[in-house]
């Protein structure tokens, strides 16, 4: 069974531009999970979906987005970026909601220049 | 927000020896569960253990749960090298109108050398 995969896995963009992040859940999995994560703050979540519902948000400003699609597939999206947006961003999913074990894609790693 | 906070921040070992990290949390939870991640790449999932159960064991991991005290932890032993890794902790957090979410803590670098 192929594990949560998430495009692009590196990325270098300037202040100012947006991006979109891409991230396929394991099959059969409806619910996808959106981290951030930071030396300085950990891991910090952003959003869940579960059966194109956004179900939770975390505390981050509307630049951050999220969708997901029939497929269960999820992209989030950052516009008008910043240097704080440097990170890794960790897509996760599960079979129900994401309260129980969740299983990670490797991760997109954002630099922001 | 941290619900979950590892203890200690770091810890360096010789390989053969146990490791033991902790966690407290602040609220009531449903589960806490223990994940590990490899520098830079995902989080793996270790175990899960149910606000109801006091102790569990997967291989030579041991974590126990203490609600009363709001505080889990964990227990690897014989430790191997490839061991070395950041162990965190996550409980699932109320945000709001019975909406949950799983929020980790920041997590215990476990260096074991060889």
């Amino acid at each position: 069974k192929a594990g949560v995969t998430q495009t692009p896995r590196y990325l270098i963009k300037t202040r100012g531009q947006q991006v979109t992040l891409s991230c396929s859940p394991i099959s059969g999995h409806r619910s996808v999970s959106w981290y951030q994560q930071t030396p300085g703050q950990g891991l910090q979540f952003l959003f869940e979906y579960f059966s194109e519902t956004q179900r939770n948000k975390g505390n981050f400003p509307g630049r951050f987005s999220g969708r997901q699609f029939s497929n269960s597939r999820s992209e989030m999206n950052v516009s008008t970026l910043e240097l704080g947006d440097s990170a890794l961003y960790l897509c996760a999913s599960s079979w129900g909601l994401a309260t129980g074990e969740l299983f990670f894609g490797e991760g997109s790693r954002l630099t922001v220049l | 927000s941290q619900q979950g906070e590892e203890d200690p921040q770091a810890l360096s070992i010789q390989e053969g020896e146990n490791a033991t990290m902790n966690c407290s949390y602040k609220t009531s939870i449903n589960n806490l569960q223990w994940y590990r991640q490899n520098s830079g790449r995902g989080l793996v999932h270790l175990i899960l253990i149910r606000s109801n159960e006091r102790e569990k064991h997967s291989g030579r991991l041991r974590v126990t749960l203490d609600t009363s005290k709001k505080s889990s932890s964990l227990l690897i032993t014989a430790s191997r090298a490839a061991d070395t890794a950041s162990y965190f902790c996550a409980t699932n957090e109320d945000s709001g109108a019975g909406s949950y979410q799983l929020t980790f803590g920041k997590g215990t670098k476990l260096s074991v050398i060889p």
